[in-house]
């Protein structure tokens, strides 16, 4: 058990660029997440699968957003035409019942 | 809509001292969880300790209790013998009715040796 693995640590864009985001979680782990956090703020919840399946997902994530879990494994979040306003941490976490999420260390963002 | 709310932007504890740390909600949920997790500087979050709403007895895991007040709508948590590895952000935060967990806006902890 390797635990949550977010990719890469950091990344630094300029605005209007595309950025993909990829999570693995824990290998039995069929339940998926990403949050947002800004800096001082808790994390906000973006979207959530079980398995394959996009079963949630927050008005946060406007259409400039899109995540994906193809094959019920890995994760990857990706963001188009990003904006300043998208500076922040990614955080995924998994979970096999729900009742414990185990997080990764993040993906920060900067967008210049 | 649930809402978590954390007082305290900042505290500070001695080592070996106790602290509490609060937290308030709200929610239309009959059935809801709380959680209290920690953020060390490393960013990870990291589950400290887990109530469920119909429990009534408080959750306890070793130097980390709650005080879970259902009718106040309040849940706070004591860290007793405080060491330096507790100082950290600890957020508390609430889930019913999704999957998705509502999260305070964190207090930090400053533990002095």
């Amino acid at each position: 058990d390797t635990g949550v693995s977010q990719d890469p640590r950091h990344k630094i864009t300029k605005r209007g660029q595309n950025v993909t985001f990829r999570c693995d979680p824990i290998s039995e782990h069929n339940r998926l997440y990403w949050y947002r956090q800004t800096l001082g703020q808790g994390p906000e919840f973006l979207t959530y699968f079980q398995n394959e399946a996009q079963l949630e997902k927050s008005r946060l994530l406007s259409d400039r957003f899109s995540a994906e879990r193809p094959k019920g494994s890995f994760s990857t979040l990706e963001i188009q035409r990003t904006e300043q306003g998208d500076s922040a941490m990614y955080l995924c976490a998994s979970s096999d019942r729900g009742e414990k999420l185990f997080f990764g260390s993040g993906t920060q963002l900067s967008v210049l | 809509a649930q809402t978590v709310t954390q007082s305290q932007p900042e505290m500070s504890v001695q080592e070996a001292e106790t602290v509490t740390l609060s937290c308030t909600y709200d929610t239309s949920e009959s059935d809801y969880y709380l959680f209290w997790y920690k953020q060390p500087p490393s960013r990870q979050m990291i589950l400290v300790i887990r109530q469920e709403a119909y429990k009534q007895q408080n959750a306890t895991e070793n130097r980390f209790s709650v005080n879970f007040q259902k009718a106040a709508k309040s849940f706070s948590l004591k860290i007793s013998d405080s060491q330096l590895g507790d100082a950290a952000m600890y957020f508390c935060a609430s889930q019913g009715g999704s999957e998705k967990l509502v999260f305070g806006k964190g207090t930090k902890l400053t533990v002095n040796p």
